[in-house]
């Protein structure tokens, strides 16, 4: 069962536009989101996060919405550039149904491939 | 430079031998997880420690065993009960597990092939 889905396997973008990664979750008991990068053979680093109290978080050129809603989360990039080339993670923790926390035992998406082109 | 190190980058293993991927970390971190990417799929996560001497199963825990006997290694032994064991392995590790605070620092992996 995927509680954390990215349905676009890969976005391409021009550089200099938005580059939009999407995120569904199922499970009602996340209340923190994170986005991730990864560059080929290597660890993901952190890009950004928000909580559940909020409905967008804004870093430089990084923009995260929440719709909790829609169970729907976005990373927004504006402008894009190149070096945003890399997959990127969607990940989301909270309670557990037992009652317990699963902050850092984080569900990840599958991963969408960002490429932008010069 | 704080951080996590993982050993070795790239294992080669035969079928039916355990084997044992490292890591360290010196950010004074109480929490380590290993997770576990296969192509096409998110990280999944493997076993996950609190502290010293306590570790629990994660989603994927079959095939695997871990210790915990200090704070900054976490090694992770794959066995030969794996069925898959080929695949890209990531450790990380977290300030503590509580709200708030799930942002992990990932190690840069150990891909292990079994020919």
């Amino acid at each position: 069962d995927q509680q954390v889905k990215q349905n676009s396997p890969s976005l391409s973008v021009q550089e200099g536009r938005i580059s939009i990664l999407n995120c569904d979750y199922t499970n009602s008991m996340f209340d923190y989101f994170l986005w991730y990068k990864k560059y080929p053979a290597e660890g993901p680093t952190f890009l950004i996060s928000i909580s559940s109290i909020k409905d967008k978080n804004e870093d430089g050129r990084f923009t995260v919405f929440l719709n909790k809603s829609a169970k729907h989360l976005s990373l927004h990039i504006v402008p894009s550039q190149p070096g945003d080339s890399a997959v990127y993670f969607c990940a989301a923790s909270g309670l557990t149904n037992a009652g317990g926390t699963s902050y850092g035992k984080l569900t990840f998406g599958q991963g969408t491939i960002l490429t932008v082109h010069p | 430079d704080g951080g996590i190190t993982q050993s070795p980058k790239y294992l080669f293993r035969k079928e039916g031998q355990n084997v044992t991927l490292s890591c360290e970390q010196n950010l004074n971190h109480d929490a380590m997880y290993w997770y576990r990417q296969d192509p096409g799929q998110g990280l999944r996560l493997i076993y996950y420690s609190q502290i010293v001497n306590d570790f629990q199963k994660g989603d994927i825990a079959e095939g695997y065993s871990v210790s915990r006997e200090k704070k900054e290694s976490f090694p992770l032994t794959v066995t030969s009960a794996q069925k898959n064991p080929t695949a890209f392995y990531l450790c990380a590790s977290s300030k503590m597990l509580g709200r708030g605070t799930g942002e992990l620092f990932f190690g840069e992996g150990s891909r292990l092939t079994v020919l």
